[in-house]
């Protein structure tokens, strides 16, 4: 069974640009969440789908940044415009919509370095 | 506030050592526990988890984990560690039987001399 991937591994931008990171999450989970690890401090939460809809984006830090999953499938995570305080390594993973036990599975994480 | 706490940003051990690593809890509710490692290059994969019965809980490469929920506490241990397990680990929460978000700490790097 494929993990959870990530698409770019590694993206360096330039402050004020534009950038979209991709996460494909494990076939069947319906549970897509969004994480961020900024300068070696925690890894925070973002937002979490359930399926196409927004369940929870209490983490998302402002309108800068807009995440869809269309077809709740594959999901994006747009930054536009990208600022220096976004660098960091965003993560994705993905869970089963099962009762009880919910496991998050986490993919290699997309590296954004903003210049 | 939720939040989860780990006392040591950096250990370094000498292969065959002890480990520890500490970790407490700020939740209201019943939590589900976990412990995450990162290994060089790889990604994060859980290590062990609890979400019910036994305090504690075995998990994989010979780790275990206990929970004291009078203390909130929820401690990594392992008797003998080995080079292999250089990593980075992550204590984390989220509500009980839930979907919800994980709550992480802020990481152990763990080093070990060969």
């Amino acid at each position: 069974e494929a993990g959870v991937t990530q698409f770019p591994s590694h993206s360096v931008i330039e402050k004020g640009q534009t950038v979209t990171l991709r996460c494909d999450p494990i076939s069947g989970h319906d549970n897509l969440y969004w994480y961020r690890r900024v300068m070696g401090k925690e890894i925070k939460f973002l937002l979490h789908f359930v399926k196409e809809s927004k369940q929870d984006e209490s983490g998302m830090p402002n309108n800068r940044f807009l995440a869809e999953r269309t077809g709740g499938t594959y999901s994006t995570l747009k930054v536009q415009p990208a600022e220096l305080e976004d660098s960091g390594v965003y993560f994705c993973a993905s869970s089963q919509a099962l009762t009880g036990v919910y496991e998050q599975y986490f993919g290699p994480g997309t590296r954004l370095t903003v210049t | 506030a939720q939040s989860v706490s780990q006392h040591n940003h950096h250990v370094i051990l000498s292969e065959a050592a002890s480990l520890e690593l500490g970790c407490n809890y700020s939740y209201g509710g019943t939590v589900n526990l976990f412990w995450y490692v990162q290994y060089p290059g790889q990604h994060l994969q859980l290590l062990l988890k609890y979400f019910s019965g036994d305090p504690l809980v075995k998990g994989i490469k010979g780790f275990e984990a206990e929970f004291i929920k009078s203390k909130f506490s929820f401690n990594l241990r392992k008797p003998s560690v080995q080079w292999s397990d250089t990593a980075e680990y992550f204590c984390a929460v989220n509500a009980y039987s839930s979907a919800s978000k994980i709550i992480f700490g802020s990481g152990t790097r763990l080093s070990i001399r060969p």
